[in-house]
């Protein structure tokens, strides 16, 4: 019931393509679902975040598509970018305070110049 | 304004051997989370501390231990090393009453041989 999945495990796509991560969870009490962005020898960084009664964000290029009943959501990245190649992981969290997160295995982009 | 500080960056240790990680969070942040990442895979909870005590704990063996100070700072305690304990030891910080994501720092890249 912890358990968050993600696919694809990796993902190559053109530059000013639009490639899209799928995430799924079981826990119906997480209530918080950010993404990460992770460099290679850095710590993750918050991409963007969603709460379950939103069923779409945008920010930029990065766009966050939710659906709650069927417990799945998406990062969707817009005209893509070499500087975007990196791994992705999606998160949640479980409503309470003192916020601890289970992350997904990660998806490794690469966009090609 | 710094972000989150993790010392050291690097660290190779024996099997069965002690090792101590520090963590200074975020200015404005009281609320020091640890977690693994082993090669290749998403980020694990280890615990999170707040006002000086351990808050939650995912599911890592006694072995992992930590410590908060009053100034936030956090250290990461792990006894009798094992191979599998090789990892990047990532350490997030927040406020207690945050209700969005965490700031992680870059990491300590612990080797065990």
């Amino acid at each position: 019931q912890q358990q968050v999945k993600q696919s694809p495990q990796s993902l190559i796509v053109q530059k000013g393509g639009i490639p899209i991560i799928n995430c799924a969870y079981e826990n119906t009490a997480f209530d918080y679902f950010p993404w990460y962005q992770q460099f290679p020898g850095k710590g993750p960084a918050l991409l963007i975040a969603i709460r379950p009664d939103v069923s779409e964000k945008k920010e930029g290029r990065f766009t966050i598509s939710f659906n709650k009943s069927a417990k799945q959501f998406s990062l969707h990245i817009m005209d893509s970018q070499p500087g975007d190649s990196a791994t992705y992981f999606c998160a949640a969290r479980e409503d309470n305070y003192g916020q601890n997160f289970v992350f997904g295995p990660g998806t490794r982009l690469s966009v090609l110049p | 304004d710094a972000g989150v500080t993790q010392s050291p960056t690097h660290l190779i240790k024996t099997r069965g051997q002690q090792v101590t990680l520090r963590c200074s969070p975020k200015s404005g942040h009281d609320t020091v989370s640890w977690y693994q990442q082993a090669l290749g895979q998403g980020p694990q909870f280890i615990f999170q501390y707040y006002e000086e005590e351990e808050r939650q704990r995912g599911n890592f063996p006694d072995r992992f231990s930590g410590h908060q100070f009053p100034n936030y700072s956090s250290e990461l305690n792990v006894n009798a090393l094992l191979l599998g304990d090789s990892a990047l030891y990532l350490c997030a910080s927040s406020p207690w009453d945050s209700r969005s994501g965490y700031t992680f720092g870059s990491g300590t890249r612990l080797t065990v041989v």
